[in-house]
């Protein structure tokens, strides 16, 4: 089966720079995603990791590391609005199952003035 | 845009009632998703489905059941609803085949039950 941790919550200020970590075990290994949740909101797609190494876009990159089983998501320049659940999710599985997506409890990300 | 809706946004049930919570996207996708989300536990995926009838269990299936009749819709199923599957319930979908963009689930609204 997989197991995905990621911390509960994160408080970080306006303009600064915040790494959120991921660590998972899995029985089969297709990819890791992020995702982004604002509260009473359906989540939303951030970032796709299939490959070890860093994937930029804007403000958000994402790493992966799949000899170790680890992930990060590092927002840049925080704004208000980055305050949101952010969650981890690991696809795969075996034989038919290669499909599921798994996600992780989320971290709550509180920015802070 | 791909679209996923969901039938109902909030319901409210009685123990023992049978309850269907649909799932319709328009993208032509092959995988659906049912999860459910509770407050310190995120998100659980309930079934799967990569094709037409074909469904795989989840992490969280006991309870529930699903029925893929057609490719665009997915349908999750409380045979006798306990109080314990008051939730958020959340249906996806992803295209399934055609690189790194066709994994990337599309989520619908989410459906709010109370069983009472």
């Amino acid at each position: 089966g997989q197991n995905i941790d990621q911390p509960t919550e994160m408080t970080a200020t306006e303009g600064a720079i915040v790494q959120i970590n991921c660590t998972y075990q899995t029985s089969g290994f297709n990819g890791l995603f992020w995702y982004q949740q604002h509260a009473g909101e359906a989540p939303t797609f951030l970032s796709y990791n299939v490959l070890d190494g860093l994937e930029e876009k804007g403000r958000f990159s994402s790493f992966l590391s799949r000899s170790k089983g680890y992930s990060y998501l590092l927002l840049k320049e925080l704004q208000m609005k980055d305050s949101a659940s952010y969650l981890c999710a690991v696809r795969g599985g075996n034989s038919g199952g290669y499909q599921k997506v798994t996600f992780g409890t989320g971290t709550k990300l509180q920015v802070i003035p | 845009d791909v679209k996923v809706t969901q039938s109902s946004r909030y319901l409210v049930k009685r123990t023992g009632e049978k309850v269907f919570l649909e799932c319709v996207q328009d993208m032509d996708h092959e995988n659906m998703f049912w999860y459910r989300q509770d407050p310190g536990l995120g998100l659980r995926l309930i079934y799967f489905s990569y094709d037409v009838k074909m469904k795989e269990k989840g992490d969280i299936p006991e309870g529930y059941s699903v029925s893929r009749e057609k490719k665009e819709r997915f349908s999750l199923i409380l045979e006798s609803a306990s109080t314990n599957q008051t939730s958020m319930y959340l249906c996806a979908s992803s295209l399934g085949t055609g690189g790194a963009g066709a994994n990337v689930l599309t989520f619908g609204a989410g459906s709010r039950l109370t069983v009472l």
